[in-house]
């Protein structure tokens, strides 16, 4: 089993709708989670962090945390051709700073 | 703040060479990282730096790799020799409180190498 999981994709979704990008972990002490936005031939850059169980919004952006699960999430509204990226989940293990990515979600946003 | 600096930006070699990539993280971070970046596995953390000093290497493929980080502006990623299947764009990123509540990482913008 993967340690941090994602849907390679690509997703398809039209302008201006939500786009959901999932991600399961299998650490169960993960403290700190974290998704990142890469276009192509860029360095990955961050979109939010979430540290406690639930929501946490920022702008147009969703981060959505259920540690029970192992999952999190990021919704994405009024989605923009600019959106189009590769999404990367990233979680760190339990009792130290190892960030591990997952391989990402290659999003795409049809205008 | 001027980000995470990496140099070069890309980096071609030939099999056997000796290939060092620099890295100068964002003034007063505590923490240092190396990611290794391909198609086939994506990204995977080679090592990681607290002030200084390595805490996991665990990452590091085999003994053609090492590095290190002589003060806190800047660090080394050396490959001896290396390999074709070292190709690859190596991410440096740092930092600023560890565990339990990471900070984010801040990227650089990459160095992409290629061994022929």
């Amino acid at each position: 089993q993967k340690e941090v999981e994602q849907n390679s994709g690509p997703l398809s979704v039209p302008e201006g709708a939500i786009a959901s990008l999932n991600c399961t972990y299998s650490d169960r002490g993960s403290q700190s989670f974290f998704w990142y936005r890469q276009y192509s031939g860029k360095s990955p850059e961050l979109i939010m962090f979430i540290y406690s169980n639930g929501d946490k919004e920022d702008g147009r952006f969703t981060a959505q945390l259920n540690k029970a699960s192992q999952y999190v999430s990021l919704l994405i509204r009024d989605s923009q051709p600019s959106d189009s990226a590769t999404y990367l989940c990233a979680v760190t293990n339990f009792g130290n700073e190892k960030l591990t990515f997952g391989t990402g979600t290659r999003l795409t946003i049809i205008p | 703040d001027a980000g995470v600096i990496q140099s070069p930006r890309h980096e071609v070699t030939e099999m056997g060479q000796e290939v060092t990539l620099r890295c100068k993280p964002i003034s007063g971070h505590d923490y240092l990282f190396w990611y290794r970046q391909t198609m086939m596995r994506g990204l995977e953390l080679l090592i990681y730096f607290n002030n200084n000093v390595p805490i996991d290497d665990s990452g590091m493929p085999e003994d053609r790799f090492s590095a290190k980080m002589p003060n806190a502006s800047f660090s080394t990623l050396k490959i001896q020799p290396s390999e074709p299947r070292d190709s690859a764009v190596y991410f440096c990123a740092s930092s600023l409180q560890g565990f339990p509540y990471n900070s984010p990482l801040h990227f650089g913008n990459g160095t992409r190498l290629t061994v022929t």
